[in-house]
């Protein structure tokens, strides 16, 4: 099992809806969460991080993390065209890693 | 945040060449990574690279394939060495911006490379 397992999509949705993008993670080590956002061509970009359990909002996105269920989840309220990505989440291996484990990404298109 | 460059953007190469891929970072950081991000799959760490001691590789990665240096604190290079199909890939400069404790990584545009 990899340890961490993200949908990869695509997913599509028309402009202005609500996206649920989903990681589930099988170490318990992880504590530490990170959601990166991906344009064609382009390196990841830094969207959000949480260290704990609960809701993290920043503007039209919300990172939630369940780390009884070992599940983390990132919302785009009112999704633009300027979503369209690929969204990766990230752990690091441990308390103290550098080394981050990801998702594969998914995929998401708005459509206007 | 900082402003990583990556050199190349991209390239092709001819199978059992090397390429050199540059990492120049706007400011000051104690740890630069390189990472590998094949299609389909998840962004891989190659090794962390730190200033003034040789580069740590993570598992499936070795030195002589994938010789890395780190001359200051602003700067890093990644060899891809006898290249071989399989490497086609987009490599990935990161760095961690010091702050303490985990903090997040920011990532270059990143080197596509293609071998013939």
């Amino acid at each position: 099992q990899k340890e961490v397992e993200q949908d990869p999509g695509p997913l599509s949705v028309p402009e202005g809806a609500i996206v649920s993008l989903n990681c589930t993670y099988s170490n318990s080590a992880f504590q530490y969460f990170m959601w990166y956002r991906q344009y064609s061509r382009k390196g990841p970009e830094l969207l959000m991080y949480t260290y704990s359990s609960g809701n993290k909002e920043d503007g039209r996105f919300t990172a939630q993390v369940d780390k009884s269920s070992k599940y983390i989840s990132l919302f785009i309220r009112d999704s633009q065209p300027s979503d369209s990505a690929t969204y990766l989440c990230a752990s690091p291996t441990g308390a103290g890693s550098y080394q981050l484990t990801f998702g594969k990404g998914t995929k998401l298109s708005v459509i206007p | 945040s900082a402003v990583i460059s990556q050199k190349p953007s991209r390239d092709i190469c001819q199978r059992g060449t090397s390429l050199t891929i540059q990492c120049q970072v706007d400011s000051q950081v104690t740890m630069m990574f390189w990472y590998r991000q094949q299609p389909g799959q998840s962004l891989t760490l190659i090794a962390t690279a730190n200033q003034g001691s040789e580069a740590t590789y993570e598992s499936g990665f070795v030195i002589d394939k994938f010789p890395i240096s780190r001359p200051n604190l602003t700067f890093s290079t990644l060899t891809v060495s006898n290249m071989s199909p399989e490497d086609s890939s987009i490599y990935l400069c990161s760095v961690e911006i010091p702050g303490g404790g985990n903090q997040p990584q920011h990532f270059g545009d990143g080197t596509r490379l293609s071998i013939l």
